[in-house]
């Protein structure tokens, strides 16, 4: 069985632009999380699909958003891009959210310069 | 808000034992996890106990749980070099969302 892929692996971006996250869950998996990952504040919540609906969200600005499609994988979005988005995006999966096993993928690298 | 406290760093010799703590306010979580992150990979779910256990053993890993005082410990025995990883405790927010600790970098010295 597949692990949970995330596309790309890394990126660099300048400030001001957007950048656009994808990651695929484990087959069967109905529920996506995403979680930004920095050397100051750790792993920190996003937000939460689950069949196509926004069921969680973090304390993150609106200039972060995702989406999911009815084959469950997720996009994320940055827009307007600050020095202090470069992070690691992690994505992870589960069968259907709560408590339970997450799956990660090995993230996506942001830099933004 | 819910918060997860670890140490930030850990060493230890190779063949002793490790031992990772970390305290949590969530008193409701279901289950308490660990997981494992090795440099450039994701996390990797390591062990997770259920709310209404003291202990859980797994190999080399014992996970005691103390909800009176909402404090979690990993043991590792017989620390080896590839268990040098970065440990993150976590627990389920209301079954909602995930709260992680900031994670203890564990070295292993030969």
């Amino acid at each position: 069985k597949a692990g949970v892929t995330q596309t790309p692996r890394y990126l660099i971006k300048t400030r001001g632009q957007q950048v656009t996250l994808s990651c695929s869950p484990i087959s069967g998996h109905r529920s996506v999380s995403w979680y930004q990952q920095t050397p100051g504040q750790g792993l920190q919540f996003l937000f939460e699909y689950f069949s196509e609906t926004q069921r969680n969200k973090g304390n993150f600005p609106g200039r972060f958003s995702g989406r999911q499609f009815s084959n469950s994988r997720s996009e994320m979005n940055v827009s307007t891009l600050e020095l202090g988005d470069s992070a690691l995006y992690l994505c992870a999966s589960t069968l259907a959210g709560g408590s339970g096993e997450l799956f990660f993928g090995e993230g996506s690298r942001l830099t933004v310069l | 808000g819910e918060d997860v406290e670890q140490s930030l760093f850990l060493s230890v010799r190779e063949g002793d034992s490790s031992v990772i703590n970390c305290t949590y306010t969530d008193s409701s979580s279901t289950y308490l996890y660990w997981y494992k992150q090795e440099p450039g990979a994701g996390l990797q779910l390591l062990t997770y106990i259920f709310s209404n256990m003291d202990m859980k053993q797994d190999q080399r890993l014992t996970v005691l749980l103390n909800k009176k005082d909402k404090h979690l410990s990993l043991r590792i025995a017989d620390t080896q070099t590839g268990d040098s990883a970065i440990y993150f405790c976590a627990e389920d927010n209301y079954g909602q969302n995930f709260v992680f600790g900031p994670g203890t970098r564990l070295s292993v010295l030969p």
